[in-house]
């Protein structure tokens, strides 16, 4: 199947300080991307739909000059947590979809975010 | 809108016993259907999916579920848990074409007894 690698698996940051999280589609060329929020014993949040070559698309409630979504190629969408706080603190994974109507989603290993 | 109900936070079976997650979906449009499993600090894995056709569905490691459009389910089975299988279930409906993200449940902590 096809494979999307995220980096890195885990971060450890400062307040006020920001994280990059990097969402790779290593075998197939992906034109969306879906950036998700899993909070502890919680199911998966969406945050935002990465476009390639546009603006990515937010969820209600989620800031989008806080979570900074840069889709700039058809394999590669990168996260930025800007000021992080440790309320940000978190597991964030992303997924894209293989072209096609009834495709499934594939995932990344997700990231581990800590914020100190 | 598309909306997913599982039933069920966390299920306990022992070694060997019957595995049943349930799964609950409203759509407006005929569903795509998804079951993934998460390890630990993992991402998701898709387990099956279901699309046309056969509406009894077989994916990876046993297991299996079935479309039922008369009641609204897509219940995941597999006739004898594992230790391995102890991870946490979504299950999840597709909106609109490979654009759409995928709609996810609350998802289910399956622990299997030895």
């Amino acid at each position: 199947g096809a494979v999307v690698s995220q980096h890195p698996s885990r971060v450890i940051c400062k307040s006020g300080t920001s994280v990059k999280i990097e969402c790779r589609s290593l075998d197939f060329q992906a034109t969306t991307m879906f950036w998700y929020r899993q909070f502890p014993k919680k199911s998966l949040m969406l945050m935002a739909t990465s476009n390639e070559g546009s603006k990515a698309t937010y969820e209600q409630g989620v800031e989008k000059d806080k979570f900074l979504i840069n889709h700039a190629s058809l394999t590669l969408s990168t996260l930025t947590v800007t000021s992080a706080h440790p309320e940000d603190s978190s597991f964030y994974i992303c997924s894209a979809r293989v072209t096609g109507v009834d495709a499934e989603a594939f995932f990344g290993q997700g990231t581990r975010l800590t914020v100190v | 809108a598309q909306s997913v109900t599982q039933l069920g936070s966390h299920v306990s079976v022992s070694e060997g016993a019957l595995v049943l997650l349930r799964c609950n979906y409203s759509s407006s449009v005929p569903p795509y259907l998804f079951w993934y499993v998460q390890y630990p600090n993992q991402g998701l894995q898709l387990l099956l999916k279901y699309t046309t056709g056969a509406t009894l569905v077989k994916g990876i490691n046993g297991f299996e579920a079935e479309f039922k459009k008369s009641e609204t389910s897509f219940h995941l089975t597999k006739p004898s848990a594992h230790m391995s299988d102890a991870a946490e279930y979504f299950c999840a409906v597709g909106q609109g074409g490979s654009q759409g993200n995928l709609i996810f449940g609350k998802g289910t902590k399956l622990s299997v007894k030895p």
